[in-house]
């Protein structure tokens, strides 16, 4: 599996925006970029995934490097809630498997 | 609530007892998946349904470890003899399609 990395911690004020950075320089070109997030004591949530072009959702936006080897989710204005575990995982086309590594633990200061 | 349900939600048992997860993924999710979770880790993935066909099995899923989906709805995990590596969190979660995985809140096993 292609693998990705992360920081292991991000601190971010309240109602600042958050950039979480993902390297994943052996991508292939079938790959798709998901991140998920995992609240304490919960199962991951889907956040947003994409394959090419920038995407945005009601949760956050993905911005995609032009050669695809890193990816950045923004949260653009952080809430308390949204202090967990975020993973961005490689999806090769056609799978349906996700192999999570250790993801980035974001802190959110009031 | 029409999320992925698991029960139970805690599971204490001794080392060497059989124990069994439901999993009762979203109403006409075809695709349905067991992963475990270990502390500090991510989750990692054990096997995956399609409708009720059992189509991929994990090495980590030892001949201990049995999942069935019958009729393709609702979902079971059954460990027999656990041991205490088996203590993690059990996660399942559905899908309609490849892109999204819905999870349930997973079920917490802890093998004394």
């Amino acid at each position: 599996d292609a693998k990705t990395t992360q920081p292991n911690s991000m601190e971010s004020n309240e109602e600042e925006p958050v950039h979480l950075p993902c390297n994943h320089s052996t991508i292939s070109g079938t790959d798709y970029i998901h991140w998920y997030r995992q609240l304490p004591s919960q199962g991951p949530e889907y956040v947003i995934h994409g394959l090419t072009s920038n995407v945005n959702n009601r949760m956050a936006s993905l911005a995609i490097a032009e050669d695809r080897k890193s990816s950045t989710l923004i949260l653009h204005r952080a809430t308390l809630r949204d202090a967990a575990v975020y993973y961005c995982i490689l999806r090769v086309a056609n799978d349906y498997k996700l192999s999570f590594g250790a993801g980035t633990t974001v802190t959110v200061r009031a | 609530d029409t999320g992925v349900s698991q029960n139970p939600r805690h599971k204490i048992t001794k080392r060497g007892q059989n124990v069994t997860f439901r999993c009762d993924p979203i109403s006409e999710h075809n695709r349905l998946y067991w992963y475990r979770q270990t502390l500090g880790q991510g989750p990692e993935f054990l096997t995956y349904f399609q409708n009720e066909a059992q189509l991929e099995k994990s090495r980590l899923l030892s001949d201990r470890f049995s999942a069935e989906r019958p009729k393709g709805s609702f979902s079971t995990l059954e460990i027999q003899r656990t041991e205490q590596g088996d203590s993690a969190m059990y996660l399942c979660a559905s899908s309609p399609r490849l892109e999204t995985q819905y999870f349930g809140p997973g079920t917490r096993l802890l093998v004394l």
